[in-house]
């Protein structure tokens, strides 16, 4: 168990929906980032938040959005969902803050599996 | 931009054979180098990390890579699997000190099939 925990665990919906996915970072940890695993596209990275701020911006689509609360947790938007939308989405949490300020480890959540139909 | 290769794409050996998977990556600088493993429907978990120093590292379950940095790889080893150790392997590398830093580049995941 690494600390970071994602709700829901699953999630089916179907096309042109929106959905909301919520990443609890490990305890202390400021960063989180956001990860698209598929089939065909592997492990993606989307985005990274640091206390708040959105730092780094990877293969995001503007249908998807994401932010980080004041009390850190994380919440990844995606709406007009498509078939292609399906995928495992990880969050990832950090206590570094990334960029310039050295090593970075990160630690898993188990996922949310989205099953768009 | 940042790459990572992992050119096999799957492994099937028996049990107590030795494993070696590949994992190249493209980029000059300071990198810190990962391996991650997936177990059937689990999340991701850190099997082992190279910061800086001794270029062998030890991780867990009795893994280790070696960072070699003349040939930019970072191979994943363990002398005699198990069948538990079936699971998908991703090699992932982190370039620090510019601004694209924050992310890991996940190489594509060597999936690995022990039989028992």
């Amino acid at each position: 168990d690494s600390g970071v925990t994602q709700t829901p665990k699953h999630l089916i919906t179907a096309t042109g929906q929106r959905v909301t996915l919520r990443c609890s970072p490990r305890s202390g940890d400021l960063s989180v980032y956001w990860y698209q695993q598929s089939l065909d596209q592997g492990l993606q990275f989307l985005i990274h938040y640091y206390n708040g701020e959105e730092r780094a911006k990877g293969n995001i689509l503007e249908r998807f959005s994401a932010q980080q609360f004041p009390d850190l947790h994380s919440e990844l938007n995606l709406s007009s969902l498509e078939l292609g939308d399906s995928a495992l989405y990880f969050c990832a949490s950090s206590p570094q803050r990334g960029g310039t300020s050295g090593y970075n480890e990160q630690f898993f959540g188990p996922g949310t599996r989205l099953t768009v139909l | 931009a940042q790459s990572v290769s992992q050119h096999n794409h799957h492994v099937i050996l028996s049990e107590a054979a030795s494993l070696e998977l590949g994992c190249n990556y493209s980029y000059g600088g300071t990198v810190n180098l990962f391996w991650y493993v997936q177990y059937p429907g689990q999340h991701l978990q850190l099997l082992l990390k190279y910061f800086s120093g001794d270029p062998l590292v030890k991780g867990i379950k009795g893994f280790e890579a070696e960072f070699i940095k003349s040939k930019f790889s970072f191979n994943l080893r363990k002398p005699s699997v198990q069948w538990s150790d079936t699971a998908e392997y991703f090699c992932a590398v982190n370039a620090p000190g510019y601004s694209s830093a924050s992310k890991i580049i996940f190489g594509s995941g060597t999936r690995l099939s022990i039989r028992p």
